[in-house]
């Protein structure tokens, strides 16, 4: 069974520019999730969809931020317009029940 | 906000060597979580503790969830090199809540 994939697995963008990140995860897996790590600091959760639909978008840092899950299978997380302090590893996890498995990350630089 | 804290930050040992690191909470989780990172890869759950006292052993990996339920650790003996990695403890308050991480831990082995 394929694990959560994640694309690109890395992106180097000017200041200003649009990034769009794609998750597609477990299939069957209701539950996704969006953590960011920047700057060799902690985790840190984004938000969390129930097949289509947001459950808790508590994390987002702000309205540059834009993720969709249309159809309730893959994900999207579109930064727009990037700034410098977005660089970081984007993960998604995905989940059935309690579980939580992350993808390999997208890492994101922008210059 | 909830944070976890680590320590120690970092660690370097000879192989063989057995290694404990521990992770504190400012409030109290219901699950604990010890993830590890290998480089280029998403953090992949190691073990998961559910209850105050419990241990639970994974190999040569033995984790424990503090009685006070802020607190956890990770213990690895006879370290090899492939052990080499992030360790991240995490928790969370409720099932399919979003997942708290800490800064994480890393270990090198040394041949």
């Amino acid at each position: 069974e394929a694990g959560v994939t994640q694309f690109p697995s890395h992106s180097v963008i000017e200041k200003g520019q649009t990034v769009t990140l794609r998750c597609d995860p477990i299939s069957g897996h209701d539950n996704l999730y969006w953590y960011r790590r920047v700057m060799g600091k902690e985790i840190k959760f984004l938000l969390h969809f129930v097949k289509e639909s947001k459950q808790d978008e508590s994390g987002m840092p702000n309205n540059r931020f834009l993720a969709e899950r249309t159809g309730g299978t893959y994900s999207t997380l579109k930064v727009q317009p990037a700034e410098l302090e977005d660089s970081g590893v984007y993960f998604c996890a995905s989940s059935l029940q309690e579980t939580q498995y992350f993808g390999p990350g997208t890492r994101l630089l922008v210059l | 906000g909830q944070q976890l804290n680590q320590s120690p930050q970092s660690m370097f040992i000879q192989e063989g060597e057995d290694v404990s690191m521990n992770c504190t909470s400012s409030s109290i989780f219901n699950t604990w979580l010890w993830y590890k990172q290998d480089p280029g890869e998403g953090p992949v759950l190691l073990i998961a503790l559910y209850k105050a006292g419990e241990l639970t052993s994974n190999g040569r990996l033995t984790a424990q969830f503090g009685i006070t339920r802020k607190d956890s650790f990770l213990n690895i003996s006879a370290s090899i090199p492939s052990d080499v990695g992030i360790y991240f403890c995490a928790g969370w308050k409720t099932s399919y809540d979003k997942v708290i991480f800490g800064p994480g831990t890393s270990l090198s082995v040394i041949p």
